[in-house]
């Protein structure tokens, strides 16, 4: 019930595309869904965020849409651009006391020109 | 933004020998911090969770005799890997959850440990 399956494992999308990349949830007690973009050799950023409370959360030229009864949520990365290229990971958590992140598999996007 | 520091980001060490990483949260108390490992092309596997002032919470199949984690202070938390094999280097990773960051969890840039 911990688990959060993420896919696809790999992309590849032409630059100015859209990036699409999608995580479903079990536990219905998990209540904040980050999304982490990581480059080789360094540690997992935040991208951004949401709350179940809302079903879309934009910023720039990232989205992240929610869909609390299918228990799925998706990053849009619009206009890709090279620089994105990255390892994506998606993750779930309920926010009590110390509460850990559970992680997707993660997604390792290219973005060719 | 909370910002938290990991060192060193690289160390290589001799088979037998410990090494230690430490974590700190520059501008922000962590009363909890995080160990991960992560193999190439793999997800962040949480190794243990580590609290201030208190013994560490070790997940399932992680040697706490091998992966000694210490959170001695609120901005503080190291992990020690005792008696490095060669099947000990990966990536290692901390992370700090921020409760006036919006509950973001903030990570460290890592450290990659070689064991030759």
């Amino acid at each position: 019930q911990q688990q959060v399956k993420q896919s696809p494992q790999s992309l590849i999308v032409q630059k100015g595309g859209i990036s699409i990349i999608n995580c479903a949830y079990e536990n219905t007690a998990f209540d904040y869904f980050p999304w982490y973009q990581q480059f080789p050799g360094k540690g997992p950023a935040l991208l951004i965020a949401i709350r179940p409370d809302v079903s879309e959360k934009k910023e720039g030229r990232f989205t992240i849409s929610f869909n609390k009864s299918a228990k799925q949520f998706s990053l849009h990365i619009m206009d890709s651009q090279p620089g994105d290229s990255a390892t994506y990971f998606c993750a779930a958590t309920h926010t009590g006391t110390a509460s850990k992140l559970t992680f997707g598999t993660g997604t390792r996007l290219q973005v060719t020109l | 933004g909370a910002v938290v520091s990991q060192h060193p980001s690289r160390v290589i060490c001799k088979s037998g020998t410990s090494v230690k990483i430490e974590c700190r949260s520059l501008d922000f108390q962590a009363t909890t911090m995080f160990w991960y490992r992560q193999f190439p092309k793999q997800s962040l596997m949480l190794m243990a969770t580590s609290n201030e002032g208190s013994k560490a919470t070790y997940e399932q199949g992680v040697e706490k005799d091998k992966f000694l984690i210490n959170h001695a202070s609120l901005t503080l938390s190291t992990l020690t890997v005792t008696s490095a094999h060669p099947e000990d280097s990966s990536f290692y990773i901390c992370s700090a959850r921020d409760p006036g960051y919006n509950y973001g969890y903030t990570f460290g840039s890592g450290t990659r440990l070689t064991v030759v």
